[in-house]
């Protein structure tokens, strides 16, 4: 079982350079979110999908896109890499319509911009 | 809004002693409560969940009862291993289909 696929696991970027993160799911999963996770301060939410087609921000979207053209992959672009960026990132994705349903962890890409 | 607070870390305790990780929760209506584990350089695993009040959810030895009367969902553990070493994350889902999680606790168990 596949679950939620993250590549990279490890990216350097240099300030101003542009990547895709991306996130793929086998569990025809309708809600898809990205997180990054930073020493002491736990997830914070960057964006997230409720279904192909419809995207919407989190607590910390700027500086990141995303789009949903398939059930199945939630790619995350950084427009501008900042050092500020640097962090741990994480997919999860769940079903969508039975609220009682935990969300599904890749294992991160480790980003470090330089 | 909905918010999830759990204890600070970090803690350290000896092998076999019992542990507790406090975790409290605000929202409406009736969210479901979990807990999730994460090893070193790992993605958050589900360790356990819980539907609706007084459910219990149990894995792997460890325990955590819904408790909406005082808004908790505390983990507990009657006798940790060095291998329970881990970030211990509480989360709910509410009535919205939001997600929200604690900071985390970070567990050491020494031999």
């Amino acid at each position: 079982n596949a679950g939620v696929t993250q590549t990279p696991k490890f990216q350097v970027l240099k300030t101003g350079q542009s990547m895709t993160l991306q996130c793929a799911q086998d569990m025809n999963h309708e809600y898809m979110s990205w997180y990054r996770q930073d020493p002491g301060m736990g997830l914070r939410l960057i964006h997230y999908s409720v279904g192909a087609g419809i995207t919407d921000q989190g607590e910390v979207p700027n500086g990141y896109n995303v789009s949903r053209s398939t059930t199945e992959d939630f790619p995350l672009r950084l427009l501008s890499a900042a050092p500020s960026q640097t962090s741990v990132y994480f997919c999860a994705s769940s079903q969508g319509q039975r609220s009682n349903q935990p969300q599904h962890f890749g294992d991160g890409t480790r980003l470090s911009i330089l | 809004g909905d918010s999830v607070t759990q204890m600070e870390g970090p803690v350290t305790l000896s092998e076999e002693a019992f542990l507790t990780i406090n975790c409290t929760y605000t929202a409406t209506g009736y969210p479901s409560l979990f807990w999730y584990v994460q090893y070193p350089g790992e993605g958050l695993q589900l360790l356990l969940k819980a539907t609706k009040a007084d459910d219990k959810g149990s894995n792997k030895g460890f325990e955590a009862t819904y408790r909406k009367e005082t808004t908790s969902f505390h983990l507990e553990k009657g006798s940790v291993q060095v291998s329970d070493s881990a970030v211990y994350f509480c989360a709910l889902r509410d009535t919205g289909n939001q997600f929200y999680f604690g900071t985390g606790t970070s567990l050491t168990v020494i031999p």
